[in-house]
């Protein structure tokens, strides 16, 4: 099974810097690579998405992800962020295999954007 | 849009009690999931099921049952709730092998 790391728990970053939030998963094999968010009280709604062609995936509200086939990586940015932008974070991998697509999640990373 | 709607945003039972959480959605899709959200641990998959009637074990299946009769309802079963399952429930679906959408949670406190 896959295994998938959140290195951050907590990220806190100032309104209109720059921020990254870090995801790596354990399987060499072919995957499929997603970041959903959180807001609270919510359930998860998909930022963005992974499956094949371009490594540089752009989703909504501004963020981007970058697969990494070698590191094993697949890192949310965003350049600017927004006080609406505090959510939690997940990241989350499936692999392409045959079957049902069980989604392997991260523990979460709970960004928090300072005024 | 796809839709998944669950039966209740907020439940308060009793330690015993039989608990039913519903969930459905509006797109046809195969694959149906519950996971339940605990801080610090993510989302663990609790029951999934890919067709009417079909169902998997997770990775926590312990204490829980579910069923599915229909395509667009999957339904997650406590048969005796303990305090330990006092968390965040979340139901998701899926077409096959896409992405997965999720219901709006309902949050159980067992007493």
């Amino acid at each position: 099974a896959q295994s998938v790391t959140q290195l951050d728990s907590q990220v806190p970053v100032f309104e209109e810097a720059p921020v990254e939030l870090r995801c790596n998963y354990s399987s060499s094999v072919s995957v499929y690579l997603f970041w959903y968010v959180q807001y609270p009280n919510q359930g998860l709604q998909l930022l963005l998405k992974y499956l094949s062609g371009s490594t540089l995936v752009k989703g909504i509200n501004g963020f981007e992800a970058e697969f990494n086939k070698s590191q094993t990586s697949f890192h949310l940015r965003k350049p600017s962020v927004h006080i609406s932008d505090t959510a939690e974070y997940f990241c989350a991998v499936s692999e392409s295999v045959a079957g049902a697509n069980n989604l392997f999640f991260g523990t979460g990373t709970r960004l928090t954007v300072i005024p | 849009d796809v839709k998944v709607t669950q039966s209740s945003r907020y439940l308060v039972k009793r330690t015993g009690e039989k608990v039913f959480l519903e969930c459905v959605q509006d797109m046809d899709h195969e694959n149906m999931f519950w996971y339940r959200q605990d801080p610090g641990l993510g989302l663990r998959l609790i029951y999934f099921s890919y067709d009417v009637k079909m169902k998997e074990k997770g990775d926590i299946p312990e204490g829980y049952s579910v069923s599915r009769e229909k395509k667009e309802r999957f339904s997650l079963i406590l048969e005796s709730a303990s305090t330990n399952q006092t968390s965040m429930y979340l139901c998701a679906s899926s077409a096959w092998r896409y992405e997965q959408f999720f219901g709006p949670g309902t949050r159980l406190t067992v007493l």
